[in-house]
C-alpha cells in the first residue's frame, strides 16, 4: 500500500489548503482502516489533523474542527484535506497516513504513511 | 486537551540500552503506539498496542505502559537507532495525541 499526497505549495493567508491522497495498491473502502491527515511544522513535533471512515465518518481535532474538511472519493481511491482560512501557523508537512482501528474500539496505531507535502502559508 | 510529555532528548552509549519516557494521564487505558522518525523521512511505526512490533521492526524494540507512564526500551541501541521518536495514545474520547518528540542521541 502506497500513499501520495499532491496539492499546491504555497498559499496565501486567509485561503484555503487543500490537499489530495491518492491510495495506491490497496482500497480506502477497507474495513477497519481509517484514513488520516497529520501534519508537521519545521523543526516541530507531529499533529494530528483529523481521520475518515469509507462510510464518510469524519474525526477532527477539537482544536482544528471549524476549519477542517476531511472527505472520501472512494471512486477514485482518494481522500482529500481542506483547511480554510490558513495563516502561517499552518506551515508545515503534511502526511496523509492510515490508521488501523477495530470497529473503533482499538487502536493498533498508524502504519502506513506518504512522503509528505510541504506547504507553506505566505503571500 | 489531552496532552502527553516526552523529554526533549536522549543521549546513550552504542551497544547499551536507551529508554524514553511518555507520561499522560491514565496513559496506561489507552492504546500507545511509538514512530521512529529520521531526518527528512516520514515516520515509521514500530510498537503498536503497547508493546506489538510490526513486520520489519527489529525485537531491540520493546515498550511497556503503566499507570500514567508509558516506555520505550530500545536495547543494544545501535548508531542506526539515532532519531526522533514519538510516543502517540488514542481512545475514543481524545481520538490521536502525539507527544512532542524526543530526539534520541548514539554517541
Amino acid at each position: 500500500l502506497q500513499l501520495a499526497e499532491s496539492g499546491p505549495g504555497l498559499v496565501k493567508p486567509s485561503e484555503t489548503l487543500s490537499l489530495i491522497c491518492t491510495v495506491s495498491g490497496g482500497s480506502v473502502s477497507t474495513s477497519n482502516m481509517y484514513w488520516a491527515w497529520i501534519r508537521q511544522p519545521p523543526g516541530k513535533g507531529l499533529e494530528w489533523i483529523g481521520s475518515i471512515y469509507h462510510s464518510g465518518s469524519t474525526y477532527y481535532k477539537s482544536s482544528l474542527q471549524r476549519r477542517v474538511t476531511i472527505s472520501v472519493d472512494k471512486s477514485k481511491n482518494q481522500f482529500s484535506l481542506r483547511l480554510k482560512s490558513v495563516t502561517a501557523a499552518d506551515t508545515a508537512v503534511y502526511y496523509c497516513a492510515r490508521e488501523r482501528h477495530q470497529l473503533r474500539l482499538t487502536h493498533s496505531g498508524v502504519d502506513v504513511w506518504g512522503l509528505g507535502a510541504t506547504v507553506t502559508v505566505s503571500s | 486537551s489531552y496532552e502527553l510529555t516526552q523529554p526533549p532528548s536522549v543521549s546513550v552509549s552504542p551497544g547499551q540500552t536507551a529508554t524514553i519516557t511518555c507520561s499522560g494521564d491514565k496513559l496506561g487505558d489507552k492504546f500507545v503506539s511509538w514512530y521512529q522518525q529520521k531526518p527528512g523521512q516520514s515516520p515509521i511505526l514500530v510498537l503498536y498496542e503497547h508493546n506489538k512490533r510490526p513486520s520489519g521492526i527489529p525485537d531491540r524494540f520493546t515498550a511497556s505502559t503503566s499507570g500514567n507512564t508509558a516506555t520505550l526500551t530500545i536495547t543494544g541501541t545501535q548508531t542506526l537507532d539515532e532519531a526522533d521518536y514519538y510516543c502517540q495514545a488514542w481512545d475514543y474520547i481524545i481520538d490521536v495525541v502525539f507527544g512532542g518528540g524526543t530526539k534520541l542521541a548514539v554517541l
